[in-house]
């Protein structure tokens, strides 16, 4: 199993301009996080799907964010438009959820996208 | 709602020695309980969990760590610290019970950097 992929690794832009962070699951996981790591904050929940649905935007810090999943292989996290305090670590995570105890067992982790945005 | 405090953002063992590193959590309703490991550079990768039944749960490379609903802590240890534990350590909580209808979103400790001395 190529476990959960993220593109790119590295991204560097500008102030003002538009990201998107890409993450492929595991197959056959049906739930999906995105997660931000920074010094100050540490490690935050964004959103999560289930199912290809969001079910928990809350953690989003504003608009300029936006999340989507299209179909069980693909999710972007999109900022628009970006500014310096954005700089920080992205990850994506998948699980498996069993729709009988609606647990979660343990998520797998990508290796992150490192945002720097100047 | 669910927290976790991690006691000591550094911990310095020598090789060989006793790792233990702290956690307390808070939660409204029985956690699902987590230790990860962060490698540089890399995603996070999970060590160990506790879900029910025994509370003392082992992991890999030699970790294991303790339920106590008393003292609400589950704390990490490993009887002999070698050089390639040198990482960063997340305890995380996800809520279990009532709050079911799908996958629920980790809530991380700010992390232990483990220092192996030699």
């Amino acid at each position: 199993d190529a476990g959960v992929i993220q593109s790119p690794r590295h991204e560097v832009t500008e102030m003002g301009q538009e990201v998107t962070l890409r993450c492929k699951p595991i197959s056959g996981h049906n739930s999906l996080f995105w997660y931000r790591q920074t010094m100050m904050r540490g490690l935050e929940l964004l959103i999560y799907f289930n199912n290809n649905v969001p079910i928990d935007d809350s953690g989003m810090p504003e608009d300029r964010f936006s999340a989507k999943m299209p179909n069980a292989s693909f999710s972007t996290l999109k900022i628009q438009p970006s500014e310096p305090r954005d700089s920080a670590v992205y990850f994506c995570a998948s699980s498996f959820v069993l729709e009988a105890t609606s647990r979660v067992y343990e998520q797998y982790f990508g290796p992150g996208t490192r945002l720097t945005v100047t | 709602a669910q927290s976790v405090t991690q006691l000591g953002s550094h911990v310095s063992v020598s090789e060989g020695a006793l790792v233990l590193l702290r956690c307390n959590y808070s939660s409204s309703v029985p956690p699902y309980l987590f230790w990860y490991v962060q490698y540089p550079n890399q995603g996070l990768q999970l060590l160990l969990k506790y879900t029910t039944g025994a509370t003392l749960v082992k992991g890999i490379n030699g970790f294991e760590a303790e339920f106590k609903k008393s003292e609400t802590s589950f704390h990490l240890t490993k009887p002999s610290a070698h050089m390639s534990d040198a990482a960063e350590y997340f305890c995380a909580v996800t809520p279990f019970g009532e709050s079911g209808g799908g996958a629920d979103g980790l809530t991380f400790g700010k992390g232990t950097h483990l220092i192996i001395q030699p």
